[in-house]
C-alpha cells in the first residue's frame, strides 16, 4: 500500500530537549516536505526537499533541520523545542509526471512542547 | 514569496445546495493550483487541482475555475452531500509541482441536512 508514514503521532516534551519526527515513504517520490498546521493559519511549510541530499527553506523554517541521506525518508529535527512550535506536523511526499502532479500526507504528528 | 488568501473561513450550506470557495494569490508565476480536502483529525487529501494553461476542470460534482489575469481561483461543489463536510484548502505553486505548495488559510464547510 501506498503511503506516508510518520513517528510518532503525538508527542509532548519540555523546552529545549532535542526531537526528531521521522517520516517514510514508499512511493519513490523524489520531493519530500514538512509542513506545520495551526489553526487559522492552515499548512505553512516548513523545508522540503528535491531529491537525496538536496534540501531549501520553506516559509517558516526558523528553529527546524532536516536531512535527506535517503531517498525513502525525512526526518525533522528540532534542536531546542520551544512553546511557539507546538503544532500539528504533516510529512508529505509527491511526485509531478506526465501532467500529472500530487502531495501525499503523512497521518500528523501533534507536537506539544510545555 | 507567494501569498494565497482565501474566503470564507466559514461556510454553511443544506444539503442539495451549492457551495463556492474562492482563493486569490499574489505570485503571477504560480502557475499549478490544487485544492485539498482535510476530514476532521485526517490527513488532507487531493481532490482536484488545475494548471495554469487551463480555465476550467471539472471532476463528477466538483469543478475548479481560474481567472489568471485576475489572479484567483475557485472551487465549486455541486448537489452537496454531508460527507462533503470538512476543511478545504487552496494551494498555488510557481514551481508547477506539488513540491512546493502555499496554502489557503482554509474553509470550514459544513453541509446541513
Amino acid at each position: 500500500e501506498a503511503q506516508v508514514t510518520q513517528n510518532p503521532r503525538y508527542l509532548i516534551t519540555v523546552t529545549g530537549k532535542k526531537l526528531t519526527v521521522t517520516c517514510s515513504q514508499n512511493m519513490n517520490h523524489e520531493y519530500m516536505s514538512w509542513y506545520r498546521q495551526d489553526p487559522g493559519l492552515g499548512l505553512r511549510q516548513i523545508y522540503y526537499s528535491m531529491n537525496v541530499e538536496v534540501t531549501d527553506k520553506g516559509d517558516v523554517p526558523e528553529g527546524y533541520k532536516v536531512s535527506r541521506k535517503e531517498k525513502r525518508n525525512f526526518p525533522l529535527i528540532l534542536e531546542s523545542p520551544s512553546p511557539n512550535q507546538t503544532s500539528l506536523y504533516f510529512c508529505a511526499s509527491s511526485f509531478d509526471r506526465g501532467g500529472r502532479a500530487e502531495a501525499f500526507f503523512g497521518q500528523g504528528t501533534r507536537l506539544t512542547v510545555v | 514569496g507567494e501569498n494565497v488568501e482565501q474566503h470564507p473561513s466559514t461556510l454553511s450550506v443544506q444539503e442539495g445546495d451549492s457551495a463556492v470557495i474562492k482563493c486569490t494569490y499574489s505570485d503571477s508565476a504560480s502557475n499549478y493550483f490544487p485544492w485539498y480536502k482535510q476530514e476532521l483529525g485526517k490527513r488532507p487529501q487531493l481532490i482536484i487541482d488545475i494548471r495554469s494553461n487551463v480555465g476550467e476542470k471539472k471532476d463528477q460534482r466538483i469543478a475548479v475555475t481560474l481567472n489568471k489575469t485576475a489572479k484567483h481561483f475557485s472551487l465549486h461543489i455541486t448537489e452537496t452531500q454531508p460527507e462533503d463536510s470538512a476543511v478545504y484548502f487552496c494551494a498555488a505553486s510557481r514551481a508547477g509541482t506539488a513540491s512546493k505548495l502555499t496554502f489557503g488559510t482554509g474553509t470550514r464547510l459544513q453541509v446541513t441536512l
